[in-house]
């Protein structure tokens, strides 16, 4: 296992487009969450999934944004009519349930809106 | 809102030098912490993980002690290197996600 895994590791798009980021995570762990993180600022959670369940969203999740993870495995993050404010760090970790061992992270994908 | 503080927000050290970087937190009913290193425009790679039953981690030149009670973590870095320059960051396990700090800009200079 190579650990956690995200695609694309950078994305320009223009404002009002939808992008949308991949994460595959460590095979043996369950859970699996994003976090945003802007420029000089330490990652903030945005949601988590327990294998298929995506059992908790944080209030920075607007209605723009959507998470799936629908096979317990890899996860997409869709950002529908992007914004200039959604310009940041998009980082995917994951963990066995409760992180008891730690939390994994990925090398995140870098989107910049124009 | 629970919240973690990092002290200080940046520190440019020249080598050789041994350093302290603190962290603190309000909630009591953490699981474990865990200290992170991110370069820029990279991902977060774990530095070391403290159990709330544990006093401290070692790993190499990094030493990591948590007081759980006060709400506090340090992460002792001996003779600090150039390499080392990088943000550290804190975050705290109560259960469902990690909770960070916002990290200590680290500058060792040659």
């Amino acid at each position: 296992d190579t650990g956690v895994s995200q695609d694309p590791r950078h994305k320009i798009t223009k404002r009002g487009q939808n992008v949308t980021f991949r994460c595959d995570p460590i095979s043996e762990h369950n859970r699996l969450y994003w976090y945003r993180q802007t420029l000089g600022q330490g990652p903030e959670f945005l949601t988590y999934f327990q294998n298929e369940a995506q059992l908790e969203k944080s209030r920075l999740l607007s209605d723009r944004f959507s998470a799936e993870r629908p096979k317990g495995s890899f996860s997409t993050l869709e950002i529908q009519r992007t914004e200039q404010g959604d310009s940041a760090m998009y980082l995917c970790a994951s963990s066995q349930k409760g992180g008891g061992y730690g939390y994994t992270f990925g090398s995140g994908t870098r989107l910049t809106v124009v | 809102k629970q919240e973690v503080t990092q002290i200080p927000a940046a520190l440019s050290v020249p080598e050789g030098e041994n350093l302290v970087l603190n962290c603190s937190f309000t909630d009591s009913a953490i699981y474990n912490l865990q200290w992170f290193r991110q370069d820029p425009g990279k991902g977060l790679t774990s530095l070391l993980l403290i159990q709330s039953s544990q006093r401290e981690q070692t790993s190499g030149r990094l030493n990591a002690s948590l007081d759980k009670s006060s709400g506090r973590s340090t992460l002792y870095i001996a003779a600090s290197q150039p390499g080392d320059s990088a943000t550290y960051l804190c975050a705290y396990n109560a259960g469902n996600m990690l909770t960070f700090g916002g990290g200590t800009r680290l500058m060792v200079k040659p």
